[in-house]
Protein backbone atom coordinates (compact mmCIF):
# COMPACT_ATOMS: atom_id res chain seq x y z
CA UNK A 1 0.00 0.00 0.00
CA UNK A 2 2.67 2.63 0.36
CA UNK A 3 4.02 1.90 -3.42
CA UNK A 4 4.37 4.03 -5.76
CA UNK A 5 4.61 2.27 -9.18
CA UNK A 6 6.15 4.37 -12.34
CA UNK A 7 6.09 3.57 -16.24
CA UNK A 8 7.85 3.33 -18.44
CA UNK A 9 11.29 2.90 -17.33
CA UNK A 10 12.84 4.48 -20.17
CA UNK A 11 11.74 6.96 -22.30
CA UNK A 12 12.63 8.26 -25.53
CA UNK A 13 11.13 11.32 -27.67
CA UNK A 14 12.12 13.59 -30.31
CA UNK A 15 12.40 17.16 -30.05
CA UNK A 16 9.51 19.62 -29.49
CA UNK A 17 7.86 16.07 -28.94
CA UNK A 18 5.34 15.49 -25.66
CA UNK A 19 6.80 13.41 -22.86
CA UNK A 20 4.75 11.41 -20.89
CA UNK A 21 5.65 9.73 -17.59
CA UNK A 22 2.79 7.61 -15.60
CA UNK A 23 2.24 6.49 -11.57
CA UNK A 24 -0.37 4.85 -9.66
CA UNK A 25 -0.21 4.30 -5.94
CA UNK A 26 -3.11 2.77 -3.62
CA UNK A 27 -2.80 4.39 -0.43
CA UNK A 28 -5.47 6.72 -0.15
CA UNK A 29 -3.67 8.76 2.69
CA UNK A 30 -1.46 10.23 0.75
CA UNK A 31 -1.82 13.78 0.15
CA UNK A 32 0.86 15.20 -1.96
CA UNK A 33 2.10 14.41 -5.34
CA UNK A 34 5.53 16.04 -6.24
CA UNK A 35 7.50 15.25 -9.82
CA UNK A 36 11.18 15.39 -9.16
CA UNK A 37 14.04 15.91 -11.51
CA UNK A 38 17.42 14.78 -11.17
CA UNK A 39 20.61 14.76 -13.43
CA UNK A 40 23.48 12.34 -13.42
CA UNK A 41 25.45 12.66 -9.90
CA UNK A 42 22.91 15.47 -7.96
CA UNK A 43 20.14 15.13 -5.79
CA UNK A 44 16.73 14.94 -7.43
CA UNK A 45 15.46 18.37 -8.10
CA UNK A 46 11.45 19.32 -7.36
CA UNK A 47 9.78 20.52 -10.64
CA UNK A 48 6.13 20.46 -9.65
CA UNK A 49 3.83 19.13 -7.46
CA UNK A 50 -0.52 18.73 -6.86
CA UNK A 51 -2.53 18.18 -4.51
CA UNK A 52 -5.14 15.30 -4.86
CA UNK A 53 -8.00 18.28 -4.35
CA UNK A 54 -6.95 19.08 -8.11
CA UNK A 55 -7.26 17.48 -11.48
CA UNK A 56 -4.33 19.29 -13.15
CA UNK A 57 -1.87 21.99 -12.70
CA UNK A 58 0.57 23.65 -15.14
CA UNK A 59 3.54 25.46 -14.63
CA UNK A 60 5.42 26.34 -17.96
CA UNK A 61 5.99 23.26 -20.32
CA UNK A 62 5.42 20.62 -17.31
CA UNK A 63 1.54 19.99 -16.62
CA UNK A 64 0.67 17.29 -14.01
CA UNK A 65 -2.89 15.36 -14.31
CA UNK A 66 -4.46 13.68 -11.34
CA UNK A 67 -7.14 11.19 -11.19
CA UNK A 68 -8.11 10.52 -8.37
CA UNK A 69 -10.80 8.22 -8.90
CA UNK A 70 -8.45 6.02 -10.78
CA UNK A 71 -5.23 6.62 -8.24
CA UNK A 72 -3.08 7.97 -11.03
CA UNK A 73 -1.42 10.92 -11.84
CA UNK A 74 1.04 11.61 -14.75
CA UNK A 75 3.46 14.35 -15.77
CA UNK A 76 3.21 16.04 -19.14
CA UNK A 77 6.04 17.68 -20.58
CA UNK A 78 5.32 19.72 -23.68
CA UNK A 79 7.91 20.98 -26.26
CA UNK A 80 10.47 18.32 -24.91
CA UNK A 81 14.16 19.44 -25.17
CA UNK A 82 17.58 17.51 -25.06
CA UNK A 83 18.22 19.83 -21.57
CA UNK A 84 14.70 17.83 -20.20
CA UNK A 85 17.31 14.67 -20.85
CA UNK A 86 17.09 13.36 -16.79
CA UNK A 87 15.61 11.19 -14.64
CA UNK A 88 12.23 12.29 -13.51
CA UNK A 89 10.55 10.36 -10.06
CA UNK A 90 6.96 10.39 -8.80
CA UNK A 91 6.64 10.33 -5.51
CA UNK A 92 3.66 10.46 -2.84
CA UNK A 93 3.72 11.57 0.53
CA UNK A 94 2.28 10.56 3.58
CA UNK A 95 1.84 12.49 7.00
CA UNK A 96 3.89 10.18 9.88
CA UNK A 97 4.70 11.57 13.72
CA UNK A 98 4.37 15.17 12.08
CA UNK A 99 6.71 14.27 8.99
CA UNK A 100 5.57 14.52 5.48
CA UNK A 101 7.73 11.38 4.30
CA UNK A 102 8.02 10.90 0.23
CA UNK A 103 7.85 7.77 -1.08
CA UNK A 104 8.77 7.14 -4.50
CA UNK A 105 8.87 5.38 -7.80
CA UNK A 106 11.65 3.65 -9.40
CA UNK A 107 11.89 6.44 -12.01
CA UNK A 108 11.79 6.83 -16.04
CA UNK A 109 15.06 8.06 -17.43
CA UNK A 110 13.96 10.56 -20.75
CA UNK A 111 16.01 11.23 -23.40
CA UNK A 112 15.04 13.62 -25.90
CA UNK A 113 16.89 12.96 -29.16
CA UNK A 114 17.79 16.90 -30.98
CA UNK B 1 20.13 31.82 -0.28
CA UNK B 2 21.92 28.66 -0.15
CA UNK B 3 20.73 25.33 -0.63
CA UNK B 4 21.09 22.04 1.12
CA UNK B 5 24.71 21.40 1.01
CA UNK B 6 26.13 17.69 1.94
CA UNK B 7 29.93 16.56 2.40
CA UNK B 8 31.78 14.61 1.58
CA UNK B 9 30.51 14.41 -1.91
CA UNK B 10 31.97 10.70 -2.46
CA UNK B 11 33.39 8.59 0.10
CA UNK B 12 35.34 5.46 -0.42
CA UNK B 13 35.79 3.11 2.12
CA UNK B 14 36.78 -0.19 2.80
CA UNK B 15 34.56 -2.85 4.52
CA UNK B 16 34.30 -2.96 8.23
CA UNK B 17 35.75 0.90 8.63
CA UNK B 18 32.73 3.52 9.63
CA UNK B 19 31.95 6.55 7.90
CA UNK B 20 30.22 9.88 8.87
CA UNK B 21 28.54 11.89 6.17
CA UNK B 22 27.27 15.34 6.98
CA UNK B 23 24.00 17.62 5.78
CA UNK B 24 23.85 21.03 6.22
CA UNK B 25 20.15 22.09 5.62
CA UNK B 26 18.53 25.44 4.15
CA UNK B 27 18.90 27.70 7.14
CA UNK B 28 15.83 28.08 8.94
CA UNK B 29 14.60 24.69 8.06
CA UNK B 30 13.46 23.23 11.02
CA UNK B 31 12.82 19.69 9.35
CA UNK B 32 15.58 17.17 8.19
CA UNK B 33 15.01 13.85 6.07
CA UNK B 34 17.86 11.08 4.98
CA UNK B 35 16.93 8.93 2.00
CA UNK B 36 19.26 5.94 0.66
CA UNK B 37 19.10 5.87 -3.39
CA UNK B 38 20.72 2.91 -5.10
CA UNK B 39 21.38 2.37 -8.79
CA UNK B 40 18.52 2.93 -10.94
CA UNK B 41 16.16 3.18 -7.92
CA UNK B 42 13.84 6.43 -6.32
CA UNK B 43 15.03 7.38 -2.86
CA UNK B 44 14.29 5.69 0.10
CA UNK B 45 13.08 7.08 3.37
CA UNK B 46 15.76 6.61 5.88
CA UNK B 47 15.00 8.97 9.19
CA UNK B 48 13.52 12.36 9.96
CA UNK B 49 14.37 15.06 12.67
CA UNK B 50 12.01 17.99 13.45
CA UNK B 51 14.57 20.28 15.20
CA UNK B 52 17.04 17.84 17.53
CA UNK B 53 14.54 15.64 17.97
CA UNK B 54 14.36 12.18 15.70
CA UNK B 55 10.94 11.18 15.06
CA UNK B 56 10.89 8.83 12.82
CA UNK B 57 13.43 5.66 11.62
CA UNK B 58 12.86 3.72 8.85
CA UNK B 59 13.80 -0.22 9.10
CA UNK B 60 16.04 0.11 6.71
CA UNK B 61 18.21 2.12 9.30
CA UNK B 62 19.85 -0.92 10.78
CA UNK B 63 21.56 -0.39 14.20
CA UNK B 64 24.77 -0.26 12.03
CA UNK B 65 22.86 3.28 11.31
CA UNK B 66 22.80 6.11 13.75
CA UNK B 67 21.94 9.64 13.03
CA UNK B 68 22.09 12.89 14.96
CA UNK B 69 21.01 16.39 14.59
CA UNK B 70 22.50 18.14 17.49
CA UNK B 71 21.09 21.72 18.57
CA UNK B 72 18.72 21.22 15.56
CA UNK B 73 20.60 22.67 12.41
CA UNK B 74 23.04 20.26 10.34
CA UNK B 75 22.85 16.34 10.73
CA UNK B 76 25.35 13.95 10.87
CA UNK B 77 24.55 9.98 9.77
CA UNK B 78 27.15 7.48 10.52
CA UNK B 79 27.36 4.15 9.36
CA UNK B 80 29.66 1.61 11.50
CA UNK B 81 31.38 -1.30 10.36
CA UNK B 82 30.37 -0.79 6.62
CA UNK B 83 28.88 -3.62 4.31
CA UNK B 84 29.17 -3.89 0.47
CA UNK B 85 25.50 -3.91 0.18
CA UNK B 86 25.73 0.16 2.14
CA UNK B 87 27.28 1.10 -1.08
CA UNK B 88 24.59 3.83 -2.51
CA UNK B 89 23.83 7.48 -2.42
CA UNK B 90 23.18 9.17 0.87
CA UNK B 91 20.65 12.27 0.26
CA UNK B 92 19.46 14.63 2.76
CA UNK B 93 16.40 16.54 2.41
CA UNK B 94 14.89 19.98 4.45
CA UNK B 95 11.67 21.60 4.76
CA UNK B 96 9.63 24.21 7.10
CA UNK B 97 7.46 22.92 9.94
CA UNK B 98 4.95 24.92 7.39
CA UNK B 99 4.89 23.46 3.64
CA UNK B 100 5.27 19.88 2.76
CA UNK B 101 8.29 20.32 -0.26
CA UNK B 102 11.42 18.93 0.61
CA UNK B 103 14.26 20.15 -1.44
CA UNK B 104 17.52 17.62 -1.64
CA UNK B 105 20.80 18.59 -1.12
CA UNK B 106 23.83 16.70 -4.36
CA UNK B 107 23.79 13.55 -1.97
CA UNK B 108 26.98 11.81 -1.06
CA UNK B 109 28.33 8.66 -3.00
CA UNK B 110 29.48 5.96 -0.90
CA UNK B 111 31.84 2.95 -2.34
CA UNK B 112 32.16 -0.01 0.39
CA UNK B 113 35.02 -1.93 -1.30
Amino acid sequence: QQQVKQSPQSLIVQKGGISIINCAYENTAFDYFPWYQQFPGKGPALLIAIRPDVSEKKEGRFTISFNKSAKQFSLHIMDSQPGDSATYFCAASIRTQGAQKLVFGQGTRLTINP
Amino acid sequence: DTGVSQNPRHKITKRGQNVTFRCDPISEHNRLYWYRQTLGQGPEFLTYFQNEAQLEKSRLLSDRFSAERPKGSFSTLEIQRTEQGDSAMYLCASSTRDRVEQYFGPGTRLTVT
